[in-house]
């Protein structure tokens, strides 16, 4: 089946430690996004890679790193820099464009306790 | 800075009831315009996109929408909701070289 998976579904962390979240997709896409999710503020973009090894920030980048070292893999990282890391993360891959529809992961949901 | 708008946050009806969902957005120029549901329990799926063409588009269980460029606007509408679509509902909007950006969410209870 083809499709983005993330993992794990849900992850508790204490405060101050670096977490990694995990994203994979074999979709062939070449675009990959990282978003945050909270109530009544949609989707915010953290950060997002066009191509390996190239990655940009996006709104809300702060407190957040990312790697891109193969196509298929984009882990984002949620260091203890975040103020406010407790949240669902959601991430997307799209193909170029013209055709720039982006695909999403079933999310990981970070507790910070 | 590129903005989009869902005017209702929350919206309640009861099954075989109309919906539409408002979406406006700030971008003035050429813009690829999306909506989003993210059913309970469920990750976030494509519902309908419009990128060029006719401006009534029609997407996946029964829903369509209209482009309204002088109004800036890409309202959702069913002409009767299930109890099944109950679900949280995004409008997306991506301007050329711009990043995809999302509008806060409607959330939709159909009762049964």
């Amino acid at each position: 089946d083809g499709g983005i998976t993330q993992s794990p579904k849900y992850l508790f962390r204490k405060e101050g430690q670096n977490v990694t979240l995990s994203c994979e997709q074999n979709l062939n896409h070449d675009a990959m996004y990282w978003y945050r999710q909270d109530p009544g503020q949609g989707l915010r973009l953290i950060y997002y890679s066009q191509i390996v090894n190239d990655f940009q920030k996006g709104d809300i980048a702060e407190g957040y790193s990312v790697s891109r070292e193969k196509k298929e893999s984009f882990p984002l990282t949620v260091t203890s820099a975040q103020k406010n890391p407790t949240a669902f993360y959601l991430c997307a891959s799209s193909p170029r464009a013209p055709q720039e529809t982006q695909y999403f992961g079933p999310g990981t949901r970070l507790l910070v306790l | 800075a590129q903005s989009v708008s869902q005017h209702n946050h929350h919206v309640i009806l009861s099954e075989a009831a109309s919906l539409e969902l408002g979406c406006n957005y700030s971008y003035g120029g050429t813009v690829n315009l999306f909506w989003y549901v993210q059913y309970p329990g469920q990750h976030l799926q494509l519902l309908l996109k419009y990128f060029s063409g006719d401006p009534l588009v029609k997407g996946i269980k029964g829903f369509e929408a209209e482009f309204i460029k002088s109004k800036f606007s890409f309202n959702l509408r069913k002409p009767s909701v299930q109890w099944s679509d109950t679900a949280e509902y995004f409008c997306a909007v991506k301007a050329a070289g711009n990043k995809l950006t999302f509008g806060g969410g409607t959330r939709v209870l159909v009762k049964p």
